[in-house]
C-alpha cells in the first residue's frame, strides 16, 4: 500500500547531541512537510519542501534544519536538541494539485 | 496566531450518541480539512468541505461550513467506542494551502 513511513517511532537523544529522523513515501508525491505537535497541542508546521524548493515557517528555529535528497525521502535534522524540543514529529505528503495531506505516524523525539 | 479554534475541548458521550464539534478560524480559507488522531498516532483526513460549498457528507461523517460567521461543525453519527480520538480542524489558506491546525477536541465514545 502507498504510504507515509517515519523512522524511527520512538528517537531518546541527549541535550544537545544532533539527532536526525527520517520520513520516506511512496505516494510519489511532489510536497512534503514536517509538523512539530508538542503534548496536547496543535500540529506546527515547520516547514515544507514543494518539489525541491524549501520553505521555512519564520517562525521555526534554527535549530531545525531539513535535507529532501529525493522525492521519496525527508530529513529533519535537530543540530543542537533541548528539553523543550521534546515533541512528536510529523511528516506528511500532497501533490501539488489536490488539496489533502497523509500523514505518516510521527515519531516521538525524547530529550534528556 | 491560531487559526482553528475548535470547541469542546473534550466531549464524553456514549456508544450511539451523536458528537458535535465545532470550529472557529479568524481569516478567509481555501478550505477546511477534519483529521482524527489517534493516541500517539498520525493524523488520518478525514474530510474536505471548500469555502464555497456548505455542507459534505462521508459515511457517518457531516460537515458544514459557514463563512460568514467563519465557522464549521463536524457531526459524527451513531458514535461507536472506535471514534474515541482526537479531532482537529484545519483550515487552509494562501497559494500553497498551508494547513494551520486547532488544538483539537478529546472525543470520548464510552461502551
Amino acid at each position: 500500500d502507498a504510504m507515509v513511513i517515519q523512522n524511527p517511532r520512538y528517537q531518546v537523544t541527549q541535550f544537545g547531541k544532533p539527532v536526525t529522523l527520517s520520513c520516506s513515501q511512496t505516494l510519489n508525491h511532489n510536497v512534503m512537510y514536517w509538523y512539530q505537535q508538542k503534548s496536547s497541542q496543535a500540529p506546527k508546521l515547520l516547514f515544507h519542501y514543494y518539489d525541491k524548493d524549501f520553505n521555512n515557517e519564520a517562525d521555526t528555529p534554527d535549530n531545525f534544519q531539513s535535507r529532501r535528497p529525493n522525492t521519496s525521502f525527508c530529513f529533519l535534522d535537530i543540530r543542537s536538541p533541548g528539553l523543550g524540543d521534546a515533541a512528536m514529529y510529523l511528516c506528511a505528503t500532497r501533490q501539488g494539485v489536490q488539496e489533502t495531506q497523509y500523514f505518516g505516524p510521527g515519531t516521538r523525539l525524547l530529550v534528556l | 496566531s491560531q487559526q482553528g479554534e475548535e470547541d469542546p475541548q473534550a466531549l464524553s458521550i456514549q456508544e450511539g450518541e451523536n458528537a458535535t464539534m465545532n470550529c472557529s478560524y479568524k481569516t478567509s480559507i481555501n478550505n477546511l480539512q477534519w483529521y482524527r488522531q489517534n493516541s500517539g498516532r498520525g493524523l488520518v483526513h478525514l474530510i474536505l468541505i471548500r469555502s464555497n460549498e456548505r455542507e459534505k457528507h462521508s459515511g457517518r461523517l457531516r460537515v458544514t461550513l459557514d463563512t460568514s460567521k467563519k465557522s464549521s461543525s463536524l457531526l459524527i453519527t451513531a458514535s461507536r467506542a472506535a471514534d474515541t480520538a482526537s479531532y482537529f480542524c484545519a483550515t487552509a489558506t494562501g497559494a500553497n494551502s498551508k494547513l494551520t491546525f486547532g488544538k483539537g477536541i478529546t472525543l470520548s465514545v464510552r461502551p
